[in-house]
């Protein structure tokens, strides 16, 4: 079954840390890229960070540079998002998604997870 | 960063009836735009991606088109299942964006 499951969300003070997880399964995770994307409550899409099939390259909204940082492990099928100096701008529901093509860096998203709820509160 | 305007934010249509939303972008992206449905509490699902294709098992009623810095999606005549949110994404450069969405509504 193709799916992306998402863990490691919940609720944490402003400047704290969180490390989500993206299980993938279903399809060759190692040949494509993986984006992260957010939703806060009640708002539009933010797409937040990219990391390339083999993990050379990485690119980040403005927004979290320098405080979030995206990885992952094909030996494990897994994709991560380290959120480091959380603030309450940062609260809102993560999605993984699957880049749409091999070929292309970075592109559009065909696959997504359901997603799993950061809360930035004291 | 490309900033993508959608318009307009809210459409009120009825069941069979032809929707046009239209998504504008600050420069050219080429034709480097896909289109999203969102429903609530659900992800968001790919309609179209490169201005004007398809993506897999999407119903032959969703097209797009367009090219540079003005897009439009048209869903042919609604489907009850089809009143959504709708965004518009670039990959034209990085940061990728979204549009700010359009929630299509039933009259």
């Amino acid at each position: 079954q193709v799916q992306l499951v998402e863990s490691g969300g919940g609720v944490v003070q402003p400047g704290g840390s969180l490390r989500l997880s993206c299980a993938a399964s279903g399809f060759t995770f190692s040949t494509y890229g993986m984006h992260w994307v957010r939703q806060a409550p009640g708002k539009g899409l933010e797409w937040v960070a990219f990391i390339r099939y083999d993990g050379s390259n990485t690119y980040y909204a403005d927004s979290v540079k320098g405080r979030f940082t995206v990885s992952r492990d094909n030996s494990k099928n897994t994709l991560y998002l380290q959120m480091n100096s959380l603030r309450a701008e940062d609260t809102a529901v993560y999605y993984c998604a699957k880049d749409r093509t091999t070929v292309v860096t970075g592109t559009y998203f065909d696959l997504w997870g359901r997603g799993t709820l950061v809360t930035v509160s004291s | 960063e490309i900033v993508l305007t959608q318009s307009p934010a809210t459409l009120s249509l009825s069941p069979g009836e032809r929707a046009t939303l239209s998504c504008r972008a600050s420069q050219s992206v080429s034709n480097y735009l896909a289109w999203y449905q969102q429903k609530p509490g659900q992800a968001p699902r790919l309609l179209i991606y490169d201005a004007s294709n398809r993506a897999t098992g999407i119903p032959a009623r969703f097209s797009g088109s367009g090219s540079g810095t003005d897009f439009t999606l048209t869903i042919s005549s609604l489907e009850p299942e089809d009143f959504a949110v709708y965004y518009c994404q670039q990959r034209s450069n990085w940061p990728r964006t979204f549009g700010q969405g359009t929630k299509l509504e039933i009259k």
